[in-house]
């Protein structure tokens, strides 16, 4: 699987978009994007996933570059419960046998 | 339609006891994975399992672990003579085989 590169942290604030980059430069043409967020020891939660196109969903919108090389999850209007570790991980879909890195701490800040 | 289902909530055993975790997908999924987390750590697979099979187990520790999804009822994470470096959450996710996987709430164990 390929690996992803995501800053450790960053801030938000409250009613703005936090825009979450994720770096993907060795992604396979078979691989998906996917990005899932996991907020304070719960279980993990599915946001959204891509192949080569944009995406949204009532969640979030997925920016993908068009070498397939980097990526960006755009929540966009941040609330306070949007505070959590947001992970990209890229999958092949041969099994969800996902490969968790360690993922952007986002703090949501009034 | 229920999510996943994730029992108990929270555990505590013994060194040495035996600690059982139980999983029941969501409807209509035949498709079960088991991650675990460490403290201040990221989820690390352990096992992916469908109905009666152990698909892959690469992520098992070799002893003491095991994992089964029988024709009937949940899947079952077993971790036999625990010891305190098993203290963990234990989550549990499953799949229509396709996209997205969707996690139960985990298993807290503690080992004392």
């Amino acid at each position: 699987d390929a690996k992803t590169t995501q800053p450790p942290s960053m801030d938000c604030a409250e009613g703005r978009a936090a825009n979450l980059p994720c770096n993907h430069s060795t992604i396979s043409g078979n691989e998906y994007v996917y990005w899932y967020r996991q907020i304070h020891s719960q279980g993990p939660q599915y946001i959204i996933h891509g192949l080569k196109n944009n995406e949204t969903n009532e969640m979030a919108s997925l920016i993908i570059t068009e070498d397939r090389k980097s990526s960006t999850l755009i929540l966009p209007h941040a609330t306070l419960r949007d505070t959590a570790v947001y992970y990209c991980i890229v999958d092949n879909n041969a099994g969800n046998m996902l490969t968790f890195g360690g993922g952007t701490r986002l703090m949501v800040k009034p | 339609n229920a999510g996943v289902m994730q029992n108990p909530r929270h555990l505590v055993r013994r060194r040495g006891q035996e600690a059982r975790l139980r999983c029941s997908p969501m409807k209509g999924h035949s498709h079960v994975y088991w991650y675990r987390q460490l403290p201040e750590e990221g989820l690390k697979f352990m096992v992916y399992l469908q109905k009666e099979n152990i698909i892959d187990e690469s992520g098992m520790p070799k002893e003491r672990f095991s994992a089964e999804f029988p024709k009937e009822g949940p899947s079952i994470l077993r971790i036999q003579q625990v010891v305190r470096g098993d203290s963990a959450a234990y989550f549990c996710a499953s799949s229509p085989r396709g996209f997205e996987a969707f996690f139960g709430q985990g298993t807290r164990l503690t080992v004392v």
